[in-house]
């Protein structure tokens, strides 16, 4: 069964400062990793996909990789704006997504 | 284009009532995944169908939890017998044609169980 894991749980950064998420998963037949940000009492809104044979995409100040045969995916956040602040779950998976439980994200001004 | 509909926002329960759950997917979107939230866990699949059919209900627990998605309306995911323990938030999701792209969630139903 997928396990996703998410480090650090929580992070807090004055806001310019560029910033890395990590996402782990254990099985790598994946169709595709999905980030998304999740304010509190909200749905998850999606940010980027990176479909398994794909290295990296790039979304404005959002830069996603992924390494499939270690399991990983970085999401990199530049210039962070206090607006960033927000849950970041990453989504891993075939046919259903699984979740890891998150990076609680705090930019301060 | 409207995004996906859930309703209600908020529904409470006594114990051993029944929850009825809904889910408009984006328009034009056939697959539907439901996910729960429980408090400091992350969101757990739950099932995911396709029109009329379930694709996979491999995260649906085994009794009282049942899931459809009809021809015509909106997805149900049913809980009878509802006891505390499924207090949480149950998030539906949509795709336009599988699961191999961006899935668009809905703002969730919070189901709290007296």
């Amino acid at each position: 069964k997928q396990e996703v894991t998410q480090i650090p749980a929580a992070l807090s950064v004055p806001e310019g400062e560029n910033l890395v998420l990590n996402c782990s998963f254990t099985d790598s037949a994946i169709y595709n990793l999905q980030w998304f940000r999740q304010d509190p009492g909200k749905g998850l809104t999606s940010l980027l996909l990176i479909q398994s044979s794909q290295r990296e995409q790039t979304s404005g100040r959002l830069n996603a990789s992924l390494d499939k045969s270690s399991g990983r995916s970085t999401l990199y956040i530049a210039a962070s704006q206090p607006g960033d602040s927000a849950t970041y779950l990453c989504g891993a998976g075939a046919n259903n997504l699984f979740f890891g439980t998150g990076t609680r994200l705090t930019v301060i001004p | 284009n409207a995004g996906v509909m859930q309703n209600p926002r908020h529904l409470v329960r006594r114990r051993g009532q029944e929850a009825r759950l809904r889910c408009s997917p984006m328009k034009g979107h056939s697959h539907v995944y439901w996910y729960r939230q429980l408090p400091e866990e992350g969101l757990k699949f739950m099932v995911y169908l396709q029109k009329e059919n379930i694709i996979d209900e491999s995260g649906m627990p085994k009794e009282r939890f049942s899931a459809e998605f009809p021809k015509e309306g909106p997805s149900i995911l049913r809980i009878q017998q509802v006891v505390r323990g499924d207090s949480a938030a149950y998030f539906c999701a949509s795709s336009p044609t599988g699961p191999n792209e961006k899935l668009f969630f809905g703002s969730g139903t919070q189901l709290s169980v007296l």
